[in-house]
Formats: C-alpha cells, structure tokens, sequence
C-alpha cells in the first residue's frame, strides 16, 4: 500500500486566494483525520470523518475552513479565503476499527506545507 | 487548550545513552499512544498502551502509563543518531475516536 497520499506538498499562495488540500486515506481505512501542525499551537485535530460522514468539526477553526469527503478514496480541506494566520503544515491520517479498539493507530500522509503570503 | 503536556520539551543526549520523555493528558481515556515525527515528515505510529495495561514494551521502547495520575512516559533504551525527531504522545478519549497530542519531545542524539 502506498501510504496515505497527501496533495500538493508544498503550497504558496496570496491572501485572500481559495486552497484546497487533498487526501487520499489507506484503502480500507474508514476514519480521517485532518490536523493543523504550528509552532504556536502544536498539532490540532481540525475535523474527522467516519464511512464518509463527518463526526467532530469542532476543531476547524471558522467558516472559511470545510472539508468534505465525497467517497472513501478521497477528502478535500478547502480555506477560503485564505489568511497569513492559516500558513502551517496540514496532516490527513487515517485508521481503521476493524481491528479492534486495542490497535487504534493513525497512519499520517506527508502533509502539505501552506504559505499564505 | 486540546494539548496535553509533555517534557521535557526538549532532549540532548549521547549515543548509547538512554532516553525519558513524559506526558500528561486531561481526560479519560481508552488508550495511550507515542508517535514520533522527523523533520518536514509526517507523524509514524511507535507503541500502544491500553487503559488496563501498565507497562509495555517493543523492541528498544518502554512505555508506561498511570491513569491515576493521567501520566505517561517512553523510554528509548541504547539511544542511535537515527532516533532524532519529535516525539508525541496522544490521548485517545473514551469519549470518541479523537487522538488529542501533547506538545512534543524534541530529542537530539549526539554521536
């Protein structure tokens, strides 16, 4: 298996432009995570999605953040418009339950690196 | 504040040398778990330990856990160059299927 799939990896963009991250969960997977790393803030769940749907948002930060997750095989994290204050590296994990609550390991893309200028 | 605490913050040590980095966390929880980061890389599961479990072990790792105390540490034993990164511990609440993350361990092994 490829791992999760993280795109683009790296992004730079001007104030007030739409970004969109994509991600691409380990095929048989049904959790993902989306998580905001900073030196400021540490990592931070932003949202998570079970079979698609998502289940806790409480974490994205205002309305210029969604996700959205149309399939298995794909999720979309899109800020507009985008601000200075959003530049930080953007994780996508995933997990599977079906082995048990004993191996509840997530499995972390490369994340992608945004700068907003 | 989501994080949990961990330190030190950060860690230099020898080659050889072992390793102790602790972690709190603030809620009950179903597990603990230690993941570790290298530089521009994303996060690699290390080790598990469930509520009822006390201490663990793979390899060069130890883990313990006290929920008494909402306490955790890892200990890396024989420490190589190679083990250089971040290391974080994360809170699975019994509540859901959110991992909550301490602030890290920032260890440098000197060769």
């Amino acid at each position: 298996d490829a791992g999760v799939i993280q795109s683009p990896r790296h992004e730079v963009t001007e104030m007030g432009q739409e970004v969109t991250l994509r991600c691409k969960p380990i095929s048989g997977h049904d959790y993902l995570f989306w998580y905001r790393q900073t030196m400021m803030r540490g990592l931070e769940l932003l949202i998570y999605f079970n079979n698609n749907v998502p289940i806790d948002d409480s974490g994205m930060p205002e309305d210029r953040f969604s996700a959205k997750m149309p399939n298995a095989s794909f999720s979309t994290l899109k800020i507009q418009p985008s601000e200075p204050r959003d530049s930080a590296v953007y994780f996508c994990a995933s997990r599977s339950s079906s082995s048990g609550r004993a191996h509840n390991e997530q499995f972390f893309g490369p994340g992608t690196r945004l700068t907003v200028l | 504040s989501q994080q949990g605490e961990e330190d030190p913050q950060a860690l230099s040590i020898q080659e050889g040398e072992n390793a102790t980095m602790n972690c709190s966390y603030k809620t009950s929880i179903n597990n603990l778990q230690w993941y570790r980061q290298n530089s521009g890389r994303g996060l690699v599961h290390l080790i598990l330990i469930r509520s009822n479990e006390r201490e663990k072990h793979s390899g060069r790792l130890r883990v313990t856990l006290d929920t008494s105390k909402k306490s955790s540490s890892l200990l890396i034993t024989a420490s190589r160059a190679a083990d250089t990164a971040s290391y974080f511990c994360a809170s699975e609440e019994t509540s859901g299927s959110r991992l909550t993350f301490g602030e890290g361990t920032q260890l440098t092994v000197n060769p």
